[in-house]
């Protein structure tokens, strides 16, 4: 069981780019939340998505979007880069559909903007 | 809505010793998660152990057991035995069951450094 992946690990972008980030759940689950978590600080949720579906949010502005595939994968996008979007990116996955809460992390996705 | 709070920034430890992590965490919410994440620089979040707020007994997992006082919004998390491989960042989180039951709030961790 590869857990779950996120795609890349590492990236560089400008302010004012747009970024995708990737994410593949554990085997089993269908679930998939998206976390920022700035450098000292702990993760802070900025969405959920299951079956499709946005499910929750945080407390982030529109510039930041998601996706959620039939295969479950999920994709997070952030236009318009601002400097204090540099952060570690976390996707955590569970499976709500069997009512099974646990969440399990990837090991992120550090993205650098400058 | 609800918040967590780790008060102590950094412990340190003796390897074989214990130390206790301390949190604490509002909410209106009577039945919910609690949990422990340990983040290594692997930066890889791992869950160290949970617990469900209406099970009165304290959960425990190997060297790892929490104090989870409900009524004082406490929940603690004691390691023994502390190995060098304990070293991290550890995160205390609270997920509600049915309100936001998808959105997990984190405090803003404690690092925890092991000494030989």
């Amino acid at each position: 069981d590869a857990g779950v992946t996120q795609s890349p690990t590492h990236l560089i972008k400008t302010r004012g780019q747009q970024v995708t980030l990737r994410c593949s759940p554990k085997s089993g689950h269908d679930t998939v939340s998206w976390y920022q978590q700035a450098l000292g600080q702990g993760p802070q949720f900025i969405f959920q998505y299951y079956e499709e579906e946005e499910r929750q949010r945080g407390n982030f502005p529109d510039r930041f979007s998601g996706h959620q595939f039939p295969n479950y994968s999920s994709e997070l996008n952030v236009n318009a880069l601002l400097l204090g979007d540099s952060a570690l990116y976390l996707c955590a996955s569970s499976s709500l559909g069997s009512g099974d809460t646990e969440a399990f992390f990837g090991q992120g996705t550090r993205l650098t903007v400058v | 809505a609800q918040t967590v709070t780790q008060s102590q920034p950094e412990m340190s430890v003796q390897e074989a010793e214990t130390v206790t992590l301390s949190c604490t965490y509002d909410t209106s919410e009577s039945d919910y998660y609690l949990f422990w994440y340990k983040q290594p620089p692997s930066r890889q979040m791992i869950l160290v152990i949970r617990q469900e707020a209406y099970k009165q007994q304290n959960a425990t997992e190997n060297r790892f057991s929490v104090n989870f006082q409900k009524a004082a919004k406490s929940f603690s998390l004691k390691i023994s035995d502390s190995q060098l491989g304990d070293a991290a960042m550890y995160f205390c989180a609270y997920r509600g069951k049915y309100t936001n039951a998808g959105k997990s709030t984190f405090g803003d961790g404690t690092t925890l450094t092991v000494k030989p």
